[in-house]
């Protein structure tokens, strides 16, 4: 299995709501990444967990909140989003921790968020 | 600040060698060049990456100038498939992060 899985592809929410993305990946890969991507944008950098343990939060606002329930799972907790905050969200994995890790990301197909 | 240069879009023509430039004057020596595309509305997808040498796998070819400040990507056959946009990025040694170009939408013509 190659693959990180992102769940849903697709998510409509209000300014109100509290909804999560989900992430997956069974590659045995140690740090997973958030990015945000706006359209014809290169993807931002939001949060990575390495090892399980939060190593980066590039100064994201605390709408949203990430957590790491293990080494193989991702998630992303929206709540009380703006409208700015559309944009297509990409989970990453790599297979070494974050420091130590030259080779490749691996990207999901993303979760496109809409909010009204 | 850190970052890569690319040029916005380029065209080339089916079975032709796409090349595609990359400027990253501001590398730090231990600092990896990596090539992701993206196919529109999907995740990005790592292509290559090289320190020095020049590097070739089965999707493309990496030239790395000796002085590190540039590279070129290469698809040596470019089919249709290859309409993507392609980002040039390079690893950070001071907090392992990638810097992204702004990519260039490579499009190829039959």
């Amino acid at each position: 299995d190659t693959e990180v899985t992102q769940t849903p592809k697709h998510l409509v929410m209000g300014m109100t709501n509290k909804k999560s993305l989900k992430c997956e990946q069974h590659m045995g890969h140690r740090a997973m990444y958030w990015y945000k991507q706006k359209a014809k944008k290169p993807p931002e950098l939001m949060f990575v967990y390495s090892y399980e343990k939060l190593s980066i939060n590039e100064s994201v606002p605390s709408r949203f909140s990430p957590e790491c329930p293990n080494s193989s799972l991702l998630n992303l907790h929206l709540h009380a989003l703006q409208p700015e905050d559309s944009a297509l969200y990409l989970c990453a994995s790599s297979q070494d921790g974050l420091a130590e890790n030259t080779g490749e990301l691996f990207f999901g197909e993303g979760s496109r968020l809409t909010v009204l | 600040d850190a970052k890569t240069t690319q040029p916005t879009s380029m065209d080339c023509a089916e079975g032709r060698a796409a090349n595609l430039p990359c400027n990253h004057s501001t590398i730090s020596g231990n600092e990896y060049v990596y090539w992701y595309r993206q196919i529109h509305s999907q995740g990005p997808q790592y292509i290559i990456h090289g320190l020095k040498n020049n590097e070739t796998n089965e999707m493309a070819s990496l030239i790395i100038t000796e002085d590190r400040k540039s590279s070129t990507l290469i698809l040596p056959h470019a089919t249709l498939r290859d309409t993507a946009v392609y980002y040039c990025t390079y690893r950070m040694d001071s907090n392992y992060q990638l810097i992204w170009g702004a990519g260039t939408k490579l499009i190829i013509k039959p």
